[in-house]
């Protein structure tokens, strides 16, 4: 068990709505990170948070946008969702081993846009 | 970041040890060597990173070549559960926590253990 958790397990929606992925970090970890998985992509990083400021940018869509609060949970929001959008949504967090940081995964979000 | 090349699929047997090979010829002086693993359709696992020193802890063995352009994962008794697919990633590991510390994913590779 990572630590991580994230809600809800599983989202079926239309094209076209909108949708809130949550994420909650280990207690302590101050960096999130958020990774898209479909099955023609493979998994590609989104975006990055650390104590509430976004800290990278990955391949993500104008259409998503993302926050960390000051409890240092993370929402994702997807939005004009698309067929293509369908995949699973991993968080992780950070902490640290020996001297680095390593990312630690939850167990994801798998969204299916009909 | 060095790209890595991995087969993209293996079998074990159970019991035997599992050994992942990975290629990365282009990799820095200052990039470390990552591996990951992803059972099924869950999170990415952590399992070990090197520098240039083999290293092991409790869930793998990872040997890296004088020269760092290839790594070795080794599960030295692989059982059903180990089934999963494993990633080399290779990337300079930060030393701070709010560093961009972003994994880029390859294909890895699909390790089948069989009875």
């Amino acid at each position: 068990d990572s630590g991580v958790t994230q809600t809800p397990k599983h989202l079926i929606t239309a094209t076209g709505q909108r949708v809130t992925l949550r994420c909650s970090p280990r207690s302590g970890d101050l960096s999130v990170y958020w990774y898209q998985q479909s099955l023609d992509q493979g998994l590609q990083f989104l975006i990055q948070y650390y104590n509430g400021e976004e800290r990278a940018k990955g391949n993500i869509l104008e259409r998503f946008s993302a926050q960390q609060f000051p409890d240092l949970h993370s929402e994702l929001n997807l939005s004009s969702l698309e067929l293509g959008d369908s995949a699973l949504y991993f968080c992780a967090s950070s902490r640290k081993v020996g001297n680095l940081y390593e990312q630690y995964f939850g167990p994801g979000t798998r969204l299916t846009v009909t | 970041d060095a790209k890595t090349t991995q087969p993209p699929s293996m079998d074990c047997a159970e019991g035997r040890a599992a050994n992942l090979p990975c290629n990365h010829s282009t990799i820095s002086g200052n990039e470390y060597v990552y591996w990951y693993r992803q059972i099924h359709s869950q999170g990415p696992q952590y399992i070990i990173h090197g520098l240039k020193n083999n290293e092991t802890n409790e869930m793998a063995s990872l040997i890296i070549t004088e020269d760092r352009k290839s790594s070795t994962l080794i599960l030295p008794h692989a059982t059903l559960r180990d089934t999963a697919v494993y990633y080399c990633i290779v990337r300079v590991g930060p030393l701070w926590q709010g560093g961009s510390e972003k994994l880029v994913f390859g294909k890895g590779t699909k390790l089948t253990v069989n009875p």
